[in-house]
């Protein structure tokens, strides 16, 4: 059974801050690492990564993917108040597409002002 | 350009009831991914309609259904409604797997 898991699952940091979000996958055939921004409702997208793009940034966010340690990193530096939210990260085979995406519980991130 | 729109956006419904979700996707996106969201379990996937096609289901029984229409708007059934059915089920769109999936801000069932 695939499986996503991430950490911390839940995180109080300070606005200006640098945080770290980890996720770990076992996913077979596995083809795609996404990440999410969950505010309130609709998850919000944030990258894909697959071997052909293993490191993505836009902003103050980043991530990278280790195919071979099976994980992934999401980065956020000088944080603000608005990057309050839960981060999921999502596993896909077939390209992320037919077979679904595994879904990790999420890491709940709060920035203190 | 419109999001994955999804309708109704709460429902309240008894044990034993059945319920009907709605979800439009971004036009020109076929791909129609359904999923239930409950504190415990967090996002699981329930099926994926392409083209009218169901391609793959969750692990969900069968009550649990769907189908999609030439106008790729998709909707999701549940009958004999159970209290641990209660959730927030979110519908995603995609033109391609390539570019990830667009959710929408999903339907919140509660069953009583």
């Amino acid at each position: 059974e695939d499986k996503v898991v991430q950490s911390p699952l839940s995180l109080v940091v300070h606005e200006g801050d640098t945080v770290t979000l980890n996720c770990s996958y076992e996913v077979t055939n596995f083809r795609s690492l996404l990440w999410y921004k969950q505010e309130k409702k609709a998850p919000t997208f944030l990258f894909m990564l697959t071997s052909s793009g293993i490191e993505k940034k836009s902003g103050r966010l980043s991530s990278i993917l280790d195919k071979k340690e099976l994980f992934s990193i999401l980065n956020i530096t000088a944080t603000q108040t608005g990057d309050s939210a839960v981060y999921l990260c999502a596993g896909g085979d077939s390209g992320g597409g037919a077979d679904g995406l595994t879904f990790g519980k999420g890491t709940h991130l709060i920035i203190q002002p | 350009k419109a999001g994955v729109t999804q309708t109704p956006r709460y429902l309240i419904k008894t044990r034993g009831q059945q319920v009907t979700l709605s979800c439009s996707p971004i036009s020109g996106h076929r791909s129609v991914s359904w999923y239930q969201q409950t504190p415990g379990q967090g996002l699981q996937f329930l099926f994926e309609y392409f083209s009218e096609t169901q391609r793959n289901k969750g692990n969900f029984p069968g009550r649990f259904s769907g189908r999609q229409f030439s106008n790729s708007r998709s909707e999701m059934n549940v009958s004999t409604l159970e209290l641990g059915d209660s959730a927030l089920y979110l519908c995603a769109s995609s033109q391609d797997s390539a570019y990830g999936y667009t959710f929408g801000s999903g339907t919140r069932l509660t069953v009583v």
